[in-house]
């Protein structure tokens, strides 16, 4: 059984902070890694995926993937309130040749940014 | 151009009853997933669909049900609701192969 855990928070940072966002995940197989938000009540939005081991950057955000140690981490820099969501993360298991992917999902990590 | 798009974004039923949710892929994709987001937890994988067949499956009974039109667009069908069937239900579109996936507004079931 494939797991995904995120501690659910909730996660509280003062406006102008380092958010820090941890994910890990059970399956050593898994190859691609997805941070979405989610406001209360709306959809999932993609904001980052990330497929090898490092770091990847984009605007504020910057996703690490560490494989070896089953990790995967969001940090938000200089956080708005508009920030405060659900995050969620997801990975991908490996190629099965069955078909295409399909994400497992952690329960996900409530972000507040106290202005 | 158009992103996914569900229909309807609420629906109350009874329980015993049967639904029909929507979705339409984002254009240029074409592979339709469905997940189900109980109240504070993540999304579930329900099942895939590609070229109109279902080529995936998670752990859901039989009462959950799709189809896949040849333009792409799915439908999800639930038969003999259940007051745990209560959930948002998502659609995700993506392109076959890709792992990139992009969700629907969503769907609010509610069964009482």
């Amino acid at each position: 059984q494939k797991e995904v855990e995120q501690n659910s928070g909730p996660l509280s940072v003062p406006e102008g902070a380092i958010a820090s966002l941890n994910c890990t995940y059970s399956d050593r197989g898994s190859q691609s890694f997805f941070w979405y938000r989610q406001y209360s009540g709306k959809s999932p939005e993609l904001i980052m995926f990330i497929y090898s081991n490092g770091d990847k950057e984009d605007g504020r955000f910057t996703a690490q993937l560490n494989k070896a140690s089953q990790y995967v981490s969001l940090l938000i820099r200089d956080s708005q309130p508009s920030d405060s969501a659900t995050y969620l993360c997801a990975v991908t298991g490996a190629y099965s040749g069955a078909g295409s992917y399909q994400l497992t999902f952690g329960k996900g990590t409530k972000l507040s940014v106290i202005p | 151009d158009a992103g996914v798009t569900q229909s309807p974004t609420h629906l109350i039923k009874t329980r015993g009853q049967q639904v029909t949710l929507r979705c339409s892929p984002k254009s240029g994709h074409d592979t339709v997933s469905w997940y189900q987001q109980a109240l504070g937890q993540g999304p579930q994988f329900i099942f895939q669909y590609y070229e109109e067949e279902e080529r995936q499956r998670g752990n859901f009974p039989d009462r959950f049900s799709g189809h896949q039109f040849p333009n792409y667009s799915s439908e999800l069908n639930v038969n003999a609701l259940l007051l745990g069937d209560s959930a948002l239900y998502l659609c995700a579109s993506s392109s076959w192969g890709a792992t990139e996936a992009f969700f629907g507004q969503g769907t609010r079931l509610t069964v009482v």
